[in-house]
């Protein structure tokens, strides 16, 4: 019974380096969502994405952030030079074409920016 | 900008008791309503959702209670069970959107 697979599920990075944080949806789902939690706050929508497409990344900050969901494989947000601000549980939920209103999240994963 | 607000960051109680968690929205677009639990190191599970066409859902020991001319939906738990002690968020979403407005959370702890 494969939930939503996050890898990894802790990452360390120090400022300036890249993040890739990965992200299977669930089997037969093709809606992928990023949410990023800070300390002390609420899940943040970032992006939404079906196969090959962004469907809506309002929540993504205008640099640094790309996110993409190939038609093979998982999908991937990348951070490119982190900041210490970055330190965040970044969490994947997918969604199924005919169920667009509930989402499965994945464990997600940490990321440490030292 | 907090959409979507847990003013109760904790909330403790017995088992056997019920748990009421509240959840406040100030988007009077906002038409579809779910309560996630989250255990550390877990992402948020699925627990109950809502529409804006009802006012009360129910599903086994839980139950969500919408109220929209107050903007307002509570998650009602009982019997408290020890297990059900968990981070318990609420989410909000448009007709019209698929992102998920999520409030801060409520911590819960079911005292044995």
């Amino acid at each position: 019974n494969a939930g939503v697979m996050q890898n990894p599920r802790h990452l360390v990075r120090r400022r300036g380096q890249e993040a890739r944080l990965r992200c299977s949806p669930m089997k037969g789902h093709s809606h992928v969502y990023w949410y990023r939690q800070l300390p002390e706050e609420g899940l943040k929508f970032m992006v939404y994405l079906q196969k090959e497409n962004i469907i809506d990344e309002s929540g993504m900050p205008k640099e640094r952030f790309s996110a993409e969901f190939p038609k093979e494989g998982p999908s991937i947000l990348r951070i490119q030079q982190v900041v210490r601000g970055d330190s965040a549980a970044y969490f994947c939920a997918s969604s199924s074409q005919t169920d667009t209103d509930t989402q499965y999240f994945g464990p997600g994963t940490r990321l440490t920016v030292l | 900008d907090q959409q979507v607000k847990q003013n109760s960051p904790s909330l403790s109680v017995q088992e056997g008791r019920i748990s009421i968690l509240n959840c406040d929205y100030t988007n009077s677009m906002f038409d579809y309503f779910l309560w996630y639990k989250k255990y550390p190191a877990e992402g948020p599970t699925f627990l109950i959702s809502i529409s804006s066409i009802k006012d009360k859902n129910e599903d086994g020991r839980f139950t969500v209670f919408l109220n929209k001319s107050a903007k307002h939906l509570s998650l009602h738990i009982v019997p408290s069970q020890p297990g059900d002690s968990a981070v318990y968020f609420c989410a909000a979403s448009e007709n019209t959107g698929n992102q998920f407005y999520f409030g801060t959370g409520t911590s819960l702890t079911v005292i044995p």
